[in-house]
């Protein structure tokens, strides 16, 4: 029943790995985004996708990659892990039009 | 580039209290959204404001929309317990709905 999924929940990892997380939303949306959340709580967008096109890209190093394989999920791939990225990684999905997006529960990453 | 900046960053209030945590954007914003996240949860959606002067109101908690689109108020009555959490806005200014966070406003409420 979980609208908006991300897995894994925790991730601790080294300096230097390569992870990724994935996110899965049930709720038929064509828009999904990943948003990076600090220790100091600020929420930034990273990425966002349409209809799996790439639509928003910030200012993200090029070792954070993003894919979306179809319009219900969106995966981060994040190279080299650096200590900086250690962070809460949040998905999101909207339908275009529509006014709600919908957090998924988070990926807590630690890198040591 | 666009920032929407928020305040104040923290608020302590005693239960049964009022407060208002303040948002205001360099430019003027197609809308102006604000999202609630518990501590260890995720930012829930709360409200979309797209008129310029609107004011809209959810049992205890009121929201308004400046007249120049440039800024945003959340007022909450009588705080309980419940309301704690960190309060965000986000304004959008663009097709896609990129939304530009505030930092948040942290709210501690006292019992």
């Amino acid at each position: 029943d979980t609208a908006v999924s991300q897995t894994p929940k925790y991730l601790v990892t080294q300096m230097g790995n390569d992870k990724s997380i994935k996110c899965e939303q049930n709720l038929g949306h064509d828009t999904m985004y990943w948003y990076k959340q600090d220790s100091k709580k600020f929420l930034k967008i990273m990425f966002s996708y349409n209809n799996k096109e790439l639509i928003i890209n910030e200012t993200v190093p090029n070792r954070f990659s993003p894919k979306s394989p179809d319009k219900a999920h969106l995966n981060l791939h994040i190279n080299s892990l650096e200590l900086g990225d250690s962070a809460v990684y949040f998905c999101a999905s909207i339908l275009t039009g529509g006014e709600t997006q919908y957090f998924g529960p988070g990926t807590r990453l630690l890198v040591l | 580039g666009q920032q929407v900046m928020q305040i104040p960053q923290y608020q302590h209030v005693q239960e049964g209290e009022d407060f208002t945590t303040y948002c205001n954007s360099s430019t003027t914003l197609s809308n102006i959204q604000w999202y609630k996240q518990r501590p260890g949860g995720h930012p829930v959606f709360l409200i979309q404001l797209v008129k310029s002067g609107e004011v809209k109101k959810q049992k205890r908690l009121t929201f308004q929309f400046g007249e120049a689109k440039k800024n945003s108020s959340l007022h909450i009555t009588a705080t309980q317990t419940t309301d704690v959490g960190t309060y965000f806005c986000a304004g959008t200014t663009d097709s896609w709905g990129k939304l530009q966070f505030g930092a948040g406003t942290q709210v501690v409420v006292t019992p």
